[in-house]
């Protein structure tokens, strides 16, 4: 079956950068995007970008543009998105998802609590 | 961006209820509206797409109707593993945006 398993909880200080990777299996890697979103405490989902997963090409929201990369190997077929700066404010579960029209379906999640 | 916002915030029901939650956009979305169920310390899973398509495996009880600005999720009768929290979500234009949610919790 189509399954997206995320790398572990993480937790870093402010000012440092974090990865997170999502290893897709049961589908073809390259037919699909993988799209990432993360979720605050209490609030709704929160889309910030995504990667083709044939041509690699990518799009972010302007919201993150310029601190947030998403990656692909597709020999491993995993995708990679990393945040730097981080602050208070991104402490969030972060999300890849498979998308051909909608999001489905969703990887386990990543806590990541940015905190000194 | 295209805000959706959802009605009510909390819904408190019973097991057997008939459930209808409410999401209008702020501009056309046609019929590009998905929603999705979030259990507790779980991801979002699918539930309904294309404002009106239910997902692989989701039981009939859901339906979504609605085109435009306002949609509409129903669940038929509500069962015990349905009180969680609901979200819309539109695609259009290159942009991904969810409603804030609404919990639907036992009475």
């Amino acid at each position: 079956q189509v399954q997206l398993v995320q790398s572990g909880t993480e937790v870093k200080k402010p000012g440092a950068s974090v990865m997170v990777s999502c290893k897709a299996s049961g589908y073809t890697f390259t037919r699909y995007a993988i799209h990432w979103l993360r979720q605050a405490p209490g609030q709704g989902p929160e889309w910030m970008g995504y990667i083709n997963g044939g041509d690699g090409k990518t799009k972010y929201s302007q919201k993150f543009q310029g601190r947030f990369t998403i990656t692909r190997d597709t020999s491993a077929t995993t995708s990679y998105m990393e945040l730097t700066s981080l602050t208070s404010e991104d402490t969030a579960v972060y999300f890849c998802v498979r998308v051909l029209y909608w999001f489905d379906p969703w990887g386990q999640g990543t806590l990541v609590t940015v905190s000194s | 961006e295209i805000v959706l916002t959802q009605s009510p915030a909390t819904l408190s029901l019973s097991p057997g209820d008939r459930a209808t939650v409410s999401c209008r956009a702020s501009q056309s979305v046609s019929n590009y509206l998905a929603w999705y169920q979030q259990r507790p310390g779980q991801a979002p899973r699918l539930l309904i797409y294309d404002a009106s398509n239910r997902a692989t495996g989701v039981p009939a009880r859901f339906s979504g109707s609605g085109s435009g600005t306002d949609f509409t999720l129903t669940i038929s009768s509500l069962e015990p593993e349905d009180f969680a929290v609901y979200y819309c979500q539109q695609r259009t234009n290159w942009e991904w945006t969810f409603g804030q949610g609404t919990k639907v919790e036992i009475k």
